[in-house]
C-alpha cells in the first residue's frame, strides 16, 4: 500500500507557467518534506512543514513555495518555472522530528519545463 | 555547514560484498542515515547510526565512527536488485534536517 502519494508522476510546463504539484499522505506523520533531485545528484531539501509550521531552507529560491491545508496533504508550487528547475522533486514525511525517526519518500514527480 | 563524500560508483558481481564509505564534516551531529533509491525511484531508509558500532539488517550492516567522522554501509550476498543508488545522509546541528551525499551507485553484474 502506498503511503506517500505524489500526482502526477511525470508533469510538463511551460516556461514561466505556474505549476503545482501533490502529495498526500495515509501515516498520519507530523513532518512533511519537498526535496529537489536533478540527475545523478542527491535531493537536496527545499523546506519542510512540522504540523502547521512552514520551514524554508535558506538557498531555496522565492520561486518555490509551499501549502499545507491539513494533515495528510502538502503541495509544492512553483510560480514561475525557469528551465533550471526541471528535475524529480520528491515529497518526504517522517514521525516526528527526533533524530533516529526515517524519512518515508513518494515517488516523485518528474517535473519538465517547455 | 555540512559536507559527505562517498565513492561515486562501485561494481561488483553477485554474491561478493561491498562497502560504501562515507566521511561528513557537520557543525553538530545527530546521526548517520542510509538511503536506497533505484532508478527512477524512491529513496529506501536502509539504516540509522546515532551510536558508535555496527548495525545489522539482514544482509545489509551499517558502520559508525563519530571521532573519525566516518561511517559505511557494508552489503553481503549481492543480488542483482542491489544494483542502486546508495546515499548516506546526515541530521547537523539543526537537528530535522537530512543532509545527503552525492550517492554511490552500485552496478552489480552477473
Amino acid at each position: 500500500d502506498a503511503m506517500v502519494i505524489q500526482n502526477p508522476r511525470y508533469q510538463v510546463t511551460q516556461f514561466g507557467k505556474p505549476v503545482t504539484l501533490s502529495c498526500s499522505q495515509t501515516l498520519n506523520h507530523n513532518v512533511m518534506y519537498w526535496y529537489q533531485q536533478k540527475s545523478s545528484q542527491a535531493p537536496k531539501l527545499l523546506f519542510h512543514y512540522y504540523d502547521k509550521d512552514f520551514n524554508n531552507e535558506a538557498d531555496t529560491p522565492d520561486n518555490f513555495q509551499s501549502r499545507r491545508p491539513n494533515t495528510s496533504f502538502c503541495f509544492l508550487d512553483i510560480r514561475s518555472p525557469g528551465l533550471g528547475d526541471a528535475a524529480m522533486y520528491l515529497c518526504a514525511t517522517s514521525r516526528d522530528l527526533q533524530k533516529n525517526q526515517p524519512q518515508h519518500f513518494g515517488d516523485g514527480t518528474r517535473l519538465s519545463i517547455l | 555547514g555540512q559536507s559527505l563524500e562517498q565513492p561515486s560508483e562501485v561494481t561488483a558481481v553477485e554474491g561478493a560484498i561491498v562497502q560504501i564509505n562515507c566521511t561528513y564534516q557537520t557543525s553538530g551531529f545527530y546521526g548517520l542515515s542510509w538511503y536506497q533509491q533505484h532508478d527512477g525511484g524512491a529513496p529506501t531508509f536502509l539504516s540509522y547510526n546515532g551510536l558508535d558500532g555496527l548495525e545489522e539488517t539482514g544482509r545489509f550492516s551499517s558502520f559508525l565512527s563519530r571521532s573519525d567522522s566516518y561511517g559505511y554501509l557494508l552489503l553481503q550476498e549481492l543480488q542483482m536488485k542491489d544494483s542502486a543508488s546508495y546515499f548516506c545522509a546526515v541530521k547537523g546541528a539543526a537537528g530535522n534536517k537530512l543532509t545527503f551525499g552525492g550517492g554511490t551507485r552500485v552496478l552489480v553484474k552477473p
